[in-house]
């Protein structure tokens, strides 16, 4: 079965980088783009961004140009989500999708705190 | 402010249909097909809708989704108390090359 399962919970201080992993599995990882999706607490829902697991290529939100880099290792079918810069306001839940938003990780709580 | 408006909340009683729009542009909702989600607290979004009308399978069929023009539907009939949750509208923005998220919609089973 098609499962995204991501790395656990972070606490970072401002100004600090935060990576995140959403491991894929029950599918061929090189046929679905990869979207990253973040909440912050009593928030909605935001897309930053998707990589093509084939090609490497990403597409980002204007909003995290300069501070989002979205990799993929093909043979550990893992993606990976790298925010750096990191400001109180970045605290918030990311959540990886499979193209189409059919299956979702279950979310990673990154919290910003000095 | 959400490129895609959604009314913040929508209630009614077990039984009833209740609708809950999401309102966009000609570059986004006009043009390209729209995604529902349904949250519950402390979960991921769960797909109900996509491209415009479909549902996946396993999404009962008390819920669809209609189009016209620049705005997208969500109906739910048959309204359960286990429908209490949040719901978001998404799609693609062709002027921002991005997707973008209405600002959700809380609905209160009553």
């Amino acid at each position: 079965q098609v499962q995204l399962v991501q790395s656990g919970a972070e606490v970072k201080q401002p100004g600090a980088s935060v990576r995140v992993s959403c491991k894929a599995s029950g599918y061929t990882f090189t046929d679905y783009y990869v979207h990253w999706v973040r909440q912050a607490p009593g928030q909605g829902l935001e897309w930053m961004g998707w990589i093509n697991p084939n090609s490497g290529g990403t597409n980002h939100a204007q909003k995290f140009r300069g501070r989002v880099t979205m990799t993929g290792d093909t043979s550990m079918t893992t993606v990976y989500m790298e925010l750096s810069s990191l400001r109180f306001d970045d605290t918030a839940i990311y959540y990886c999708a499979r193209r189409g938003y059919d299956f979702w990780g279950q979310g990673t709580l990154v919290s910003v705190s000095s | 402010q959400s490129v895609l408006t959604q009314p913040p909340s929508a209630s009614g009683t077990p039984g009833q249909r209740v609708t809950i729009s999401c309102s966009g542009s000609s570059s986004n909702v006009g043009r390209n097909t729209v995604y529902w989600f349904q949250q519950f607290p402390g979960t991921a979004p769960k797909l109900l809708i996509y491209r415009d009308d479909q549902r996946p399978s396993g999404v009962p069929g008390r819920f669809s989704g209609s189009k016209s023009g620049t705005s997208a539907s969500l109906a739910i009939s048959g309204l359960q108390s286990e429908d209490e949750g949040d719901y978001y509208c998404a799609t693609w923005a062709d002027t921002l090359n991005g997707w973008v998220f209405g600002g959700g919609t809380k609905l209160t089973v009553l």
